[in-house]
């Protein structure tokens, strides 16, 4: 498979759940990359992974914690979330984390929050 | 499925010049057309635009869309070393239900 692929496409969890959410690029990219989209809203970026390592943290609530265990995998682990929450969650990778590589987006995992 | 066509894929223009970037697209229906610019991390947001016809400005920025003939410019003037960037257009659909369908980006260098 190519690009970037996000698992699951569609998930609903409560307020109490733990959930994660999945990313992988077959890319060969080294920066990826979460992102929120909201109704209503420009896309939100929420964090940023380079080479592994978390470059950027964009004022994101605790509740939401990202894990890049390699290049080619980024997760979002989910719990005690609230339903203003919901949303589209994006990731994207990208050859480096410079100004000029283009960022390739995934498919997105719709997050209902009940 | 969806379409967003960007043109040209890379653009390379000197200090001073004005440049305009093209976004055509192949959507059925869409709330909004929505420019980025990538700089560093991630897309920045430029404009929304929803209605045909109707120009929108930020500074030297400018877009417009045409619903009609299905695409959408982007125009900047006197531009600036600071204005490299990779340009991105994004089409919303229309229940925000979905995702966001970009198109594959125009990168702009300007030489001093």
């Amino acid at each position: 498979e190519t690009g970037v692929t996000q698992t699951p496409r569609h998930l609903v969890m409560g307020m109490t759940n733990k959930k994660s959410l999945k990313c992988e690029q077959h890319l060969g990219h080294n920066a990826m990359y979460w992102y929120k989209q909201s109704a209503k809203k420009p896309l939100e970026l929420m964090f940023v992974y380079n080479f592994k390592e978390q470059t950027e943290n964009n004022s994101v609530p605790s509740r939401f914690s990202p894990e890049c265990p390699n290049s080619s995998h980024l997760f979002l682990h989910l719990h005690t979330l609230q339903p203003e929450d919901s949303a589209l969650y994006l990731c994207a990778s990208s050859q480096d984390q410079r100004g000029t590589d283009t960022q390739y987006f995934g498919p997105g995992t719709r997050l209902t929050v009940l | 499925e969806d379409k967003v066509v960007q043109s040209p894929l890379s653009l390379v223009v000197h200090e001073g010049d004005t440049v305009t970037l093209n976004c055509s697209y192949e959507v059925t229906n869409f709330r909004s057309l929505l420019w980025y610019k990538q700089e560093k991390k991630a897309p920045t947001f430029l404009f929304m635009l929803t209605s045909s016809g109707i120009e929108k400005k930020s500074g030297r920025l400018s877009s417009i869309l045409d619903k009609k003939e299905l695409f959408s410019i982007l125009n900047i003037t006197a531009t600036q070393t600071g204005d490299s960037a990779v340009y991105l257009c994004a089409v919303e659909p229309p229940f925000g239900n979905e995702k966001l369908t970009f198109g594959t980006g125009t990168r702009l260098t300007i030489i001093p």
